[in-house]
């Protein structure tokens, strides 16, 4: 079956240390994107990639860092410097061409204490 | 600026209604709009996508409408069901930026047995 899958679901961390969530895609699209979603709000654009090696900062890209090294994978790292970390992260990705429908995966759920 | 806004926030209807989802944007220049529900925790599911060229697209008990130069798309909900549950979201997709979505923060439906 084609998707997105992340991973972990929830995941659990310390104030002041990094940590990584992963998203890996078989859909064979080209662009890749992370969400951050809070609670009664609608999802917001940290960083998006649209071809490999390349990525593009969204709206709240501070404290959040990307690579995409591979086609399939477009991991996010938060680091200390993000200061509300706690969120419900979600991965997309998009078909290259018209008419660039998004695909979501079943997002990763992160608090920080 | 593109702002994309859902109202009402929640709605709570009794099981066999038919229902309207509203959303508006502030930019009528858009390439297209997508509907997507999201299920409690979980990632979102794209239910319908209707090209700025396009009146309406239908799936199933669905029908999105568009009216570009009202700023405005419904999605229509016929027969609802409890299973309809979820919250619903819009987005809408800029003609000078085809990567990005623009979200509106929902509308959470609840169907009532």
């Amino acid at each position: 079956d084609g998707g997105i899958t992340q991973s972990p679901k929830y995941l659990f961390r310390k104030e002041g240390q990094n940590v990584t969530l992963s998203c890996e895609q078989n859909l064979n699209h080209d662009a890749m994107y992370w969400y951050r979603q809070d609670p009664g709000q609608g999802l917001r654009l940290i960083y998006y990639s649209q071809i490999v090696n390349d990525f593009q900062k969204g709206d709240i890209a501070e404290g959040y860092s990307v690579s995409r090294e591979k086609k399939e994978s477009f991991p996010l790292t938060v680091t200390s410097a993000q200061k509300n970390p706690t969120a419900f992260y979600l991965c997309a990705s998009q078909e290259a061409s018209g008419p660039y429908e998004q695909y979501f995966g079943p997002g990763t759920r992160l608090t920080v204490t | 600026k593109q702002e994309v806004t859902q109202i009402p926030a929640a709605l709570s209807v009794p099981e066999g209604e038919n229902l309207v989802l509203n959303c508006s944007f502030t930019d009528s220049a858009i390439y297209n709009l997508q509907w997507f529900r999201q299920d409690p925790g979980k990632g979102l599911t794209s239910l319908l996508l209707i090209q700025s060229s396009q009146r309406e697209q239908t799936s199933g008990r669905l029908n999105a409408s568009l009216d570009k130069s009202s700023g405005r798309s419904t999605l229509y909900i016929a027969a609802s069901q409890p299973g309809d549950s979820a919250t619903y979201l819009c987005a809408v997709r800029r003609v000078d930026s085809s990567y990005k979505l623009i979200f509106g923060s929902g509308t959470r439906l609840l169907v009532r047995p």
